[in-house]
C-alpha cells in the first residue's frame, strides 16, 4: 500500500537534546513538507522540499533542520535551539506544479520535551 | 499571500442535526480549495476538494462544500451528522510562490457531535 510513514508515534526527550523525526513516502511524490500543530493554532509550515537536495524554510523554521538526500525521505531534526519543541509534528507529500496540490499526510509524531 | 479564516473554532451539535463549518479565503485569480478532517492523534485525511468545474463538491460520507467566488467562501455542510463525525476540520487553499506550491491552512474547527 502506498502512503507516508512517520516514526515513532510518540517521542520523549530531555531539554537540550537534538532529536530527529523520520518521514518516508512511497507515493513517488516530488514534494514533501513538515508541519507543526499546536492546540488552537492549526498547522504551521516548518520546511518544505520540492526536489532532492533542495528545501525551503517555511513560516517557523527557526530551531529546526531538514535534509532531502532521497526522494522518499525527509527527516526533521528538532534542535536544542527550538524554544518550545513539544508539539505534534506532521509530515506530508504531494505532486508538484501541474497537479492539484493535494497533500497526503502521515500519522504524525507527538514529541514531548521535558 | 493567501490566507484562510475558519470562523468558528468549535461547533457543538446534536446527532442527526445539520451542520455548517465556515471557511473564507483571501481573493485570488484562481484557487484550489480543500477540506481535511483530523481524528484525535492522527494525521489529516482529505475530505473533499474543489479544483474546477461544478461549484458543489461532495465527499463519500455525506459532506458537501460549495465554492462561492464572489464571497470567497468554501463552507462545509452535512445535512445530518453522526457521532463518528466528531473531529477537527481544516480548510486549506493552494498557493504558488516562487515556483513552489504550498497549502495554507485555517486554524481548524472542532466539531463535537452530542447524542
Amino acid at each position: 500500500d502506498g502512503g507516508i510513514t512517520q516514526s515513532p508515534k510518540y517521542l520523549f526527550r530531555k531539554e537540550g537534546q537534538n532529536v530527529t523525526l523520520s518521514c518516508e513516502q512511497n507515493l513517488n511524490h516530488d514534494a514533501m513538507y513538515w508541519y507543526r500543530q499546536d492546540p488552537g493554532q492549526g498547522l504551521r509550515l516548518i520546511y518544505y522540499s520540492q526536489i532532492v537536495n533542495d528545501f525551503q524554510k517555511g513560516d517557523i523554521a527557526e530551531g529546526y533542520s531538514v535534509s532531502r538526500e532521497k526522494k522518499e525521505s525527509f527527516p526533521l531534526t528538532v534542535t536544542s535551539a527550538q524554544k518550545n519543541p513539544t508539539a505534534f509534528y506532521l509530515c506530508a507529500s504531494s505532486h508538484v506544479l501541474g497537479r492539484s496540490y493535494e497533500q497526503y499526510f502521515g500519522p504524525g509524531t507527538r514529541l514531548t520535551v521535558t | 499571500a493567501q490566507s484562510v479564516t475558519q470562523l468558528d473554532s468549535q461547533v457543538p451539535v446534536f446527532e442527526e442535526a445539520p451542520v455548517e463549518l465556515r471557511c473564507n479565503y483571501s481573493s485570488s485569480v484562481s484557487v484550489y480549495l480543500f477540506w481535511y478532517v483530523q481524528y484525535p492523534n492522527q494525521g489529516l485525511q482529505l475530505l473533499l476538494k474543489y479544483l474546477s468545474g461544478s461549484t458543489l463538491v461532495e465527499s463519500i460520507n455525506g459532506f458537501e462544500a460549495e465554492f462561492n467566488k464572489s464571497q470567497t467562501s468554501f463552507h462545509l455542510r452535512k445535512p445530518s451528522v453522526h457521532i463518528s463525525d466528531t473531529a477537527e476540520y481544516f480548510c486549506a487553499v493552494s498557493e504558488v510562490s516562487g515556483g513552489y506550491n504550498k497549502l495554507i491552512f485555517g486554524a481548524g474547527t472542532r466539531l463535537a457531535v452530542h447524542p
